[in-house]
């Protein structure tokens, strides 16, 4: 069954650095999304993507983070400068289609930042 | 902006007996309520899901029912196992974009 990837599982990082968290979405997807979940908290939604732009973002995706489809497979997150607030589980996810396609979720990214 | 609350945050049960996990939410335009399933280590898995033109969906074990009116649904596991043991979070999500919005999460266990 095709299934969402995440590398790296684990990332730690030294606050300021930059950091980009990689997604391989199900191949047939159009649609790709970055969630994060602090320890504790809700899953939040940051960013939704679709046909090579942003269609969506919540008031966490600051001038902080970036996404990027760089070829016809990955979906990367970029935080340019961590702080130690951004240490969350990060997911990727994608939909075949928008208003009624289903999210299926990869198995996460553990960012701390120290 | 769009509210989900979840209850209980932890649930046990013994093996065997049935499981409810309900959901309210502040959106009247949310259409579509997914719920998923989260162990250790992996991301959340969609077991079920409903939209909003229906009451009710049944899938084996797992059923979900939702109530318009009063804006909540819930998740109903019967004959619980103890591979059911996991966390579960609600979601939603309306006509007006796709970004989900997530309930807290309820941490079920079953004991054998």
């Amino acid at each position: 069954e095709p299934e969402v990837t995440q590398t790296p599982s684990h990332q730690v990082t030294q606050m300021g650095q930059e950091v980009i968290l990689r997604c391989v979405p199900i191949s047939n997807h159009l649609y790709f999304y970055w969630y994060r979940q602090i320890l504790g908290q809700k899953v939040e939604f940051l960013v939704s993507f679709y046909n090579n732009e942003i269609s969506e973002k919540s008031e966490i995706f600051d001038d902080q983070f970036s996404v990027e489809r760089p070829d016809g497979s990955n979906f990367t997150l970029k935080i340019r400068s961590t702080k130690l607030e951004d240490s969350a589980m990060y997911f990727c996810a994608s939909s075949a289609g928008s208003i009624r396609g289903t999210q299926y979720f990869g198995p996460g990214t553990r960012l701390l930042v120290l | 902006g769009e509210n989900v609350e979840q209850h209980p945050s932890t649930l046990s049960v013994q093996e065997g007996d049935s499981a409810v996990i309900k959901c309210t939410y502040s959106d009247s335009a949310s259409n579509y309520f997914p719920w998923y399933k989260q162990e250790l280590g992996k991301g959340p898995q969609l077991i079920i899901d409903i939209r909003s033109n229906v009451g009710e969906k049944k899938d084996q074990r797992i059923a979900v029912t939702l109530n318009k009116t009063a804006k909540h649904f819930s998740l109903h596991i019967t004959e619980t196992q103890p591979e059911d043991s996991a966390v579960y979070f609600c979601a939603e999500r309306n006509n007006a974009g796709n970004m989900l919005t997530f309930g807290g999460g309820t941490r079920l266990m079953v004991k054998p």
